[in-house]
């Protein structure tokens, strides 16, 4: 799996877009970003992948260059539930393969 | 609710002993996933199981052991435990569309 690197912390204002950056240009052509968060000290959560194409879903919006050598994901109405470690993973979709934590960003939502 | 199930939640042991995690996973999900989590340290990846089989295997301890059954719950041994074993440990499922979902953990002291 390619490797990902995500800036350690940041802090962003409830009620604003909170923009998180992931650098993985070593990515391969299938391999998929993955998002995922873990609130303090309770399992990871799925947010959002993608390949190539900009996805949205009820929780985030993914944003990948063109090149795939960096995503950016947006939290387009921060709540202060939305404190956690958010964690770019980047590996080949299969149903069978595991996922590789970094270290994530850990993100603080300021009231 | 991931649909993930863990037991116990939370463990308190001597070290020396031994101890076993359970993990119900998601209904349908063949794969099941075990990760730990130490108060310093990221998401470890330990080992995987596919329909019973073992997938994938990480940094998992020869003290530490694990198996898939028939009904394809899983569980995790942990024997001779030391200090350092005290950690949440995090059980995943994933079906055929690829995301992970995790339990809620269980959390082992070992004193």
């Amino acid at each position: 799996d390619a490797k990902t690197t995500q800036p350690t912390s940041m802090d962003c204002a409830e009620g604003r877009a909170a923009n998180l950056p992931c650098n993985h240009s070593t990515i391969s052509g299938n391999e998929y970003v993955y998002w995922y968060r873990q609130i303090h000290s309770q399992g990871p959560q799925y947010i959002i992948h993608g390949l190539k194409n900009n996805e949205t879903n009820e929780m985030a919006s993914l944003i990948i260059t063109e090149d795939r050598k960096s995503s950016t994901l947006i939290l387009p109405h921060a709540t202060l539930r939305d404190t956690a470690v958010y964690y770019c993973i980047v590996r080949v979709w299969a149903a069978g393969n595991k996922l590789t934590f970094g270290g994530g960003t850990r993100v603080l939502v300021k009231p | 609710d991931s649909g993930v199930t863990q037991t116990p939640k939370h463990l308190i042991t001597a070290t020396g002993q031994r101890v076993t995690l359970r993990c119900s996973p998601r209904s349908g999900d063949l794969s099941v996933y075990w990760y730990q989590q130490s108060l310093d340290q990221g998401l470890q990846f330990l080992i995987q199981y596919y329909n019973g089989e073992e997938r994938a295997k990480g940094n998992i301890l020869e003290r530490f052991s694990a198996q898939q059954f028939p009904d394809l719950h899983s569980e995790l041994n942990l024997s001779s435990l030391e200090l350092g074993d005290s950690a949440l440990y995090f059980c995943a499922s994933s079906s055929g569309t690829g995301e992970l979902f995790f339990g809620e953990g269980s959390r082992l002291t070992v004193l």
